[in-house]
């Protein structure tokens, strides 16, 4: 079975710009998560979507948006590019039993922005 | 404002050897707790897990100490192997919200041969 895929792997991009990076999840998970490493840090989290609605949101700037489709893949973008966005962006997937249930994430490879 | 603190960057073991790595968290708002591995140039992956009703649990050559009191987890690898050799992230759930992960900034473990 596939696991998490993300699109594209590496993306190189200047200040200003706008970029959507790419997430399908495994089948049949419906909850999509959208996570930030900064080179040195832990993830961070952005965004969860679940059923294409948004469930959470941690303290990112409104340049940050994403959304689910139908098919439960997810779309990142990120407006106005600024350097301190550069970073890994990871993508997790999980099944959830009940919305009270702590499923495990699994996570994608991750989609490596640079921002010049 | 780090939630979930990992204060060693980095630890190195023989193999055969215990690896201890540790982890300490403020917001006392969080219940459950994971350990996750992470290898270049792959996402991170699920190690093992601990609720907050419990002070240990134990998969195999992991285990993960829970000391509510202390605010304090660990993560123990008994025996290593080179192959455990990765970035460790400890990351927190807090109550009422069961997907948000709250990082640390890792440890990268090295088991020497």
């Amino acid at each position: 079975d596939a696991g998490v895929t993300q699109s594209p792997t590496h993306l190189i991009k200047t200040r200003g710009q706008q970029v959507t990076l790419r997430c399908s999840p495994i089948s049949g998970h419906k909850s999509v998560s959208w996570y930030q490493q900064v080179l040195g840090q832990g993830p961070q989290f952005i965004f969860q979507y679940y059923e294409k609605e948004e469930r959470g949101r941690g303290n990112f700037p409104d340049r940050f948006s994403a959304r689910q489709f139908p098919n439960y893949s997810s779309e990142l973008n990120v407006n106005a590019l600024l350097l301190g966005d550069s970073a890994l962006y990871l993508c997790a997937s999980r099944s959830l039993k009940g919305l009270s249930s702590y499923n495990e994430q699994f996570f994608g490879p991750g989609t490596r922005l640079t921002v010049l | 404002d780090q939630q979930v603190k990992q204060n060693s960057p980095s630890l190195s073991v023989q193999e055969g050897r215990i690896s201890i790595l540790n982890c300490d968290y403020t917001n006392s708002m969080f219940d459950y707790f994971l350990w996750y591995k992470k290898y270049p140039a792959e996402g991170p992956t699920f190690l093992i897990s601990i609720s907050s009703i419990k002070d240990k649990n134990e998969d195999g050559r992991f285990t993960v100490f829970l000391n509510k009191s202390a605010k304090h987890l660990s993560l123990h690898i008994v025996p290593s192997q080179p192959g455990d050799s990765a970035v460790y992230f400890c990351a927190a759930i807090e109550g009422g919200s069961n997907y948000k992960l709250t990082f640390g900034k890792g440890t990268l473990l090295t088991v020497n041969p």
